[in-house]
């Protein structure tokens, strides 16, 4: 069971929108910390999607963008591709006594 | 152009241990914290460890705490994960990751390939 919730899986039609939610707590989101996205394909290193909350990292197309509100977090994607189909991941810091850095479940994005 | 490269990873016999190395180039590896994050078969990143910069702070999640040790060299560019008292649930690919931070862990803008580690009788 991760800290941080996801929908296990998501999918759309290329050139759709969807969406990933991450939602948190009062020791991690809720506590005003920040939210990163990965985006990690099969025998690949993960990559880093989106950073403190909304900001893309040089060469990280704008289709990709990331908002925070609350206890929770989105990952929002449009103009899908057939390349986005991955698993994606939202990580923030954790108050608690459990460790500092918590990851969401993870989200396994199908691209119809 | 940030690298990382581990290796030690392989088969080991419950109760074993094992050390992980990362080898790091093309940044000033002792101005940032770095994290070991792993993934079991089937499952989701789970963060495992991480230490300062300097080597002077770290932490642990509870899942290794007491079993797992993680170190660096700065002189040799290298972060250490020593796994001890290894379990059937530690099996895994493990990542090592780059901190965008000195101290304390905040996110992670590179990562290696990961190198998997069994533990299996």
């Amino acid at each position: 069971q991760s800290v941080l919730t996801q929908p296990p899986s998501v999918s759309g039609a290329p050139g759709q929108r969807v969406t990933i939610s991450c939602t948190g707590n009062n020791s991690n989101i809720g506590a005003g910390y920040d939210v990163h996205w990965y985006q990690h394909l099969p025998g690949k290193a993960p990559k880093l999607l989106i950073y403190v909350n909304s900001n893309r990292p040089s060469g990280v197309p704008d289709r990709f963008s990331g908002s925070k509100s609350g206890t929770s977090a989105s990952l929002a994607i449009t103009g899908l591709q057939t390349e986005d189909e991955a698993d994606y991941y939202c990580q923030s810091y954790d108050s608690s006594l459990s460790g500092p850095v918590v990851f969401g479940g993870g989200t396994k994005l199908t691209v119809l | 152009e940030v690298q990382l490269v581990e290796s030690g990873g392989g088969l080991v016999q419950p109760g074993g241990s094992l050390r992980l190395s990362c080898a790091a180039s093309g940044f000033t590896f002792s101005s940032y914290a770095m994290s070991w994050v792993r993934q079991a078969p089937g499952k989701g990143l789970e963060w495992v460890s991480d230490m300062s910069g300097s080597g002077g702070g770290s932490h642990y999640a509870d899942s290794v705490k007491g079993r797992f040790t993680i170190s660096r060299d700065n002189s040799k560019n290298t972060l250490y994960l020593q796994m001890n008292s290894l379990r059937a649930e530690d099996t895994a690919v493990y990542y090592c990751a780059k901190d965008q931070q000195l101290v304390n862990p905040y996110y992670f803008d590179s990562w290696g390939q990961g190198t998997l580690v069994t533990v299996s009788s």
